[in-house]
């Protein structure tokens, strides 16, 4: 069974710095996709990006990029000159291609600190 | 509407109570997903549908949760005899079709859930 780990529940960034937030996953499938979403006080998840295993080139999406580590079953996201508006739980999840069962990891909470 | 749409987005019931818990996806998407997201956890799958039917439902904890979909679009969740421990955000999400198939991103689009209080 795959499994999603992110162990770091808690972290704090100062505004326009940047913080690396940390995800590993146990899988044995070889076609998978990884995802970073962020869930805000609102409550509402939104996907941050969005990274295919097959690709060997890290996903970027503006301020957000991922350091994706295959064989080492790393998938960390990296959020440069952090702003207010990224304080939120962020969630690692994975899923095996073809199928739709999404694993969730227990989240980090981010705080942005002014 | 544009997003996925819940209703209630708060309900607070008494323990033994029946509740229902209302989702409206996007429209066109045939994928929907019942999520439980616990106090500092992460979404626990439920079950998922695939046009009308209950493709999966192995996540339901047990027989006083059942969910349905009649017409393949709003879906709507149903906790029998409530209980404290079935306090939780129900999340709701769609996407158009299985991460794989062409021109999907295999995203799911979430509503801002329905936060369940049993007393």
């Amino acid at each position: 069974a795959q499994t999603v780990t992110q162990s770091q529940p808690e972290m704090s960034v100062q505004e326009a710095e940047t913080v690396t937030l940390s995800c590993t996953y146990d899988t044995s499938e070889n076609n998978y996709y990884l995802f970073w979403y962020k869930q805000p006080p609102s409550r509402q998840m939104i996907l941050v990006i969005r990274q295919e295993a097959y690709k060997q080139q890290n996903a970027t999406e503006n301020r957000f990029s991922v350091n994706f580590q295959k064989a080492a079953k790393s998938f960390s996201l990296k959020i440069s000159d952090s702003q207010l508006g990224d304080t939120a739980m962020y969630f690692c999840a994975f899923l095996t291609s073809g199928t739709y069962k999404y694993i969730f990891g227990t989240g980090t909470r981010l705080k942005v600190l002014a | 509407g544009a997003g996925v749409s819940q209703t209630p987005s708060n309900k607070v019931t008494e323990k033994g109570k029946y509740v229902e818990l209302r989702c409206d996806p996007i429209s066109g998407h045939t994928a929907l997903y019942w999520y439980r997201q616990s106090l500092g956890q992460g979404p626990e799958f439920l079950i998922y549908f695939q046009g009308t039917g209950a493709a999966d439902d192995s996540g339901l904890p047990n027989d006083r949760f059942f969910a349905v979909r009649p017409e393949g679009s709003v879906s709507t969740l149903k906790i029998q005899r409530t209980e404290r421990g079935d306090s939780a955000v129900y999340l709701c999400a769609s996407s158009s079709r299985l991460a794989g198939a062409e021109s999907n991103t295999g995203e799911l689009f979430f509503g801002e859930g329905s936060r369940l209080t049993v007393l």
